[in-house]
């Protein structure tokens, strides 16, 4: 199975820093991909999706692709303590990553 | 709108028995996943449906799990006999159509724990 992979951190950043989750995918067939958010001890729930290289900016997040590096991130601007979860890549055929843990601390 | 709706929430069970779950999507969505989430770990996706027809399963322990969507709506996925290595929280999802570029919903998962 193609793979999707993630440092699964923890990621711990003061608030009202930037967050920076990096998420790198093998299929380079794959189009487009898909950051979710999960809580501890709740469900995925999708903060952004990309489908061309560059930016796509949503309010304080920010996804990033390239393609040619095989490379997706997601920022996250001013962050605060309910940022803090577990962060999960999907590929197009939602294949996901094993997530990276953010911990925001006030 | 409804969401996905999966039940039963929790199951405890022993080793070498069997369970099932049960996954309803929303309403007109055509794709539906089993995913299986060990904790501290991300979802691994376990099975694929497009109404009611098998898109991937090559994750699927088939000698063990199996899964199905009758009609193309509710699916069940089933586990016989369990393995202590089981344990983990089985999310069901849905989408309008693939995902490449449509959001998945997931639903409340269910919780298994084998003892």
């Amino acid at each position: 199975q193609k793979e999707v992979e993630q440092n699964s951190g923890p990621l711990s950043v003061p608030e009202g820093a930037i967050a920076s989750l990096n998420c790198t995918y093998s299929d380079r067939g794959s189009q487009s991909f898909f950051w979710y958010r999960q809580y501890s001890g709740k469900s995925p729930e999708l903060i952004m999706f990309i489908y061309s290289n560059g930016d796509k900016e949503d309010g304080r997040f920010t996804a990033q692709l390239n393609k040619a590096s095989q490379y997706v991130s997601l920022l996250i601007r001013d962050s605060q303590p309910s940022d803090s979860a577990t962060y999960l890549c999907a590929d197009d055929k939602l294949i996901f990553g094993t997530g990276t843990r953010l911990q925001v601390f006030p | 709108e409804a969401g996905v709706a999966q039940s039963p929430r929790y199951k405890i069970i022993e080793k070498r028995q069997s369970v099932a779950f049960w996954c309803n999507p929303i309403s007109g969505h055509a794709t539906l996943y089993w995913y299986q989430q060990i904790l501290g770990q991300g979802p691994k996706l376990l099975i694929q449906f497009q109404n009611n027809g098998v898109v991937d399963d090559s994750q699927l322990p088939k000698d063990r799990f199996s899964a199905e969507r009758l009609k193309g709506v509710d699916s069940t996925l089933k586990i016989q006999p369990a393995k202590l290595e089981d344990s983990a929280v089985y999310l069901c999802a849905s989408s309008l159509m693939g995902a490449a570029n449509t959001e998945a919903f997931f639903g409340q998962g269910t919780r298994l724990t084998v003892v």
